[in-house]
């Protein structure tokens, strides 16, 4: 498919551990984005990436969040030491230069 | 599984009548504006955008309507069919790949 693709659909991990969620964007887009999306609640931005300009990091809610884009394509969302209120659905969305942004199917990550 | 907006404004709307979902934007600076579509356990689904040098635009079934003046965003879906059934956001956006900023949603009921 050409759409944008992340992995895993569903993570279960146990308070205190790491996780690592994975995206791949549409092939060409140069923006990829980061959303998290709780349970009742709209999307909240976690963090830009454009090109190879510096990331806006402006919505990660604490250090313990962390993202890479490797070669402008493949993006990597680490969480440290998961807290029971990081659980919620993490979306990826990555754009042209100008234009939709295209979600993936997001990734259910539940912190127990 | 999880749903999406569980606590939502919801519209019900008889299948075959037209649905209008509404939304007010915050910032007057936007110039970008998207609908997406949300069904539950998937990622948002893009409808329609429009830019603010328009006040309408038309694609299948729907219509996007922008008055900038009272930053009101509207879409308009025609002959509403059981799988209209979803969340609706709106989004808003700044000159280009800005983070889009996303309205709470609306949850639209078909009646069969």
């Amino acid at each position: 498919g050409a759409g944008v693709s992340q992995s895993p659909s569903n993570k279960v991990t146990e308070k205190g551990k790491d996780v690592e969620l994975r995206c791949d964007p549409i092939s060409g887009h140069t923006a990829l984005y980061w959303y998290r999306q709780s349970l009742g609640q709209g999307l909240e931005f976690l963090i830009y990436f454009q090109g190879n300009s510096a990331p806006d990091k402006s919505g990660l809610p604490s250090d313990r969040f962390s993202a890479e884009r490797t070669g402008g394509s493949v993006s990597t969302l680490t969480i440290q030491r998961t807290q029971q209120e990081d659980s919620a659905v993490y979306l990826c969305a990555s754009s042209l230069a100008a234009g939709g942004r295209y979600f993936g199917p997001g990734t259910r990550l539940t912190v127990t | 599984g999880e749903s999406v907006g569980l606590h939502l404004p919801t519209l019900s709307v008889q299948e075959g009548d037209n649905s209008i979902i509404n939304c007010a934007y915050s910032n007057s600076a936007s110039d970008y504006f998207i609908w997406y579509k949300q069904e539950s356990g998937k990622g948002p689904q893009f409808i329609i955008d429009i830019r603010s040098n328009m006040d309408k635009r038309q694609g299948q079934r729907v219509t996007v309507l922008l008055n900038k003046t009272v930053k009101h965003l509207s879409l308009q879906i025609a002959a509403t069919q059981p799988g209209d059934s979803a969340v609706y956001f709106c989004a808003e956006d700044t000159s280009g790949n800005t983070p889009l900023v996303f309205g709470k949603g609306t949850r639209l009921s078909v009646i069969a």
